[in-house]
């Protein structure tokens, strides 16, 4: 049975400070791997798709990695705008589109 | 840009109603998905559909129905609804084809039922 698992499941940094999500996965044949955030009352936001091992993608503050078990999120020099909670789902080859979630991950930065 | 748009954003029913959740893309997506969050357990699938009048069950399908007349509408049915279906509601829809594409989520429904 597919496996995500998402750790820690609460983070609290102080601006400036960078950390990492880790987003640790067991599926039968990975297809693709996603992060999104998620702001308190309201629907997850997409920000990276990682297809394979090695892959990494990159958006401001955020850089996501993959390996044949994990994920990563390497937050450098957040912001208190970066408070959310960040969610990663997994799709596996011959399961359709739909995707497995993980807990998620809630982050707050403070000033 | 990609908009998913649900009918409501909060919502309260009574023990018993029959409940309608309505959700439309406008990106002509195959796809489309209804997910409950609640906390503690994350994003659950409910059920999704790959095409018009077509539909799968997720991981928790009891309890629910759903339809897909147009390709651009997705609705969500709670036949007899129970005080343990207060959550929130979200619909994704997405694009198939290979690479795999992302869902794009609506601003969800958080439903009361008491």
């Amino acid at each position: 049975e597919d496996q995500v698992t998402q750790s820690p499941e609460a983070l609290r940094l102080q601006e400036g400070e960078s950390s990492s999500l880790n987003c640790s996965y067991t599926v039968s044949g990975l297809r693709g791997l996603f992060w999104y955030r998620q702001d308190p009352g309201k629907g997850p936001e997409f920000l990276f798709t990682l297809y394979s091992a090695g892959e990494e993608k990159e958006k401001e503050r955020l850089k996501a990695t993959l390996t044949k078990k994990e994920s990563f999120l390497h937050i450098t020099a957040p912001k208190p705008e970066d408070s959310a909670t960040y969610l990663c789902a997994v799709q596996a080859k011959n399961s359709g589109y739909a995707l497995n979630f993980g807990k998620g991950t809630s982050l707050l930065v403070t000033p | 840009d990609v908009k998913v748009t649900q009918s409501s954003r909060y919502l309260v029913k009574r023990t018993g109603e029959k409940v309608f959740l309505e959700c439309v893309q406008d990106m002509d997506h195959e796809n489309m998905f209804w997910y409950r969050q609640d906390p503690g357990l994350g994003l659950r699938l409910i059920y999704f559909s790959y095409d018009v009048k077509m539909k799968e069950k997720g991981d928790i399908p009891e309890g629910y129905s759903v339809s897909r007349e147009k390709k651009e509408r997705f609705s969500l049915i709670l036949e007899s609804a129970s005080t343990n279906q207060t959550s929130m509601y979200l619909c994704a829809s997405s694009s198939q084809g290979d690479p795999l594409y992302e869902q794009y989520f609506g601003p969800g429904t958080r439903l009361t039922v008491t």
